[in-house]
């Protein structure tokens, strides 16, 4: 069953930790995205990779960190330098063509609450 | 920066009428993709649009993109509540990442 995993659906941290989100993806997609959803705030970037050990920030990286050291793995680090952390995070991967991105698969996302 | 702009915000019809989301970019877009968002879930993608006046059709959905490749277009026709959800565009521009819109979020009434 191909897809792309999220864990955990529901976390809770207390203010001042670091927490990291997992996402995989068994699709053989090269490329792979970090979003932030807010209320009324539609999808903002924060992260993405194209290729494994390399990665760019996206519009709202600041107090986000994330790595790519296999292809099928993309975690995201909320450090304690996020001033705003609680929100709905989803993860997402396609395929790179030469005309450019193609059509994005998300995860089923991960609704972080910092207390 | 770039910017993908949406509207409406929030629409909500009963169940028979039609509806239109409409998304407009301050630049020239390499494509546009429309994702469909039921409550609770994720973004699934429905469609992209390449080329200058394209127009495509998914059952009672129709997708329009700008002749000047700088605005887009998702109407459904008569509107079933299975439709709920919120609709987001996505543009490409090249060398970059998509940019999605804020999203119009559909709600429909039987």
């Amino acid at each position: 069953d191909g897809g792309i995993t999220q864990s955990p659906k529901y976390l809770f941290r207390k203010e001042g930790q670091n927490v990291t989100l997992s996402c995989e993806q068994n699709l053989n997609h090269d490329a792979m995205y970090w979003y932030r959803q807010d209320p009324g705030q539609g999808l903002r970037l924060i992260y993405y990779s194209q290729i494994v050990n390399d990665f760019q920030k996206g519009d709202i990286a600041e107090g986000y960190s994330v790595s790519r050291e296999k292809k099928e793995s993309f975690p995201l680090t909320v450090t304690s330098a996020q001033k705003n952390p609680t929100a709905f995070y989803l993860c997402a991967s396609s395929i790179v063509g030469t005309s450019g991105n193609y059509e994005q698969y998300f995860g089923p996302g991960t609704r972080l609450t910092v207390t | 920066g770039q910017q993908v702009m949406q509207i409406p915000q929030y629409q909500h019809v009963q169940e028979g009428e039609d509806f239109t989301t409409y998304c407009n970019s301050s630049t020239t877009l390499s494509n546009i993709q429309w994702y469909k968002q039921r409550p609770g879930g994720h973004p699934v993608f429905l469609i992209q649009l390449v080329k200058s006046g394209e127009v495509k059709k998914q059952k009672r959905l129709t997708f329009q993109f700008g002749e000047a490749k700088k605005n887009s277009s998702l109407h459904i026709t008569a509107t079933q509540t299975t439709d709920v959800g919120t609709y987001f565009c996505a543009g490409l521009q090249a060398g970059t990442a998509l940019i999605f819109g804020k999203g119009t979020t559909l709600s429909v009434s039987s």
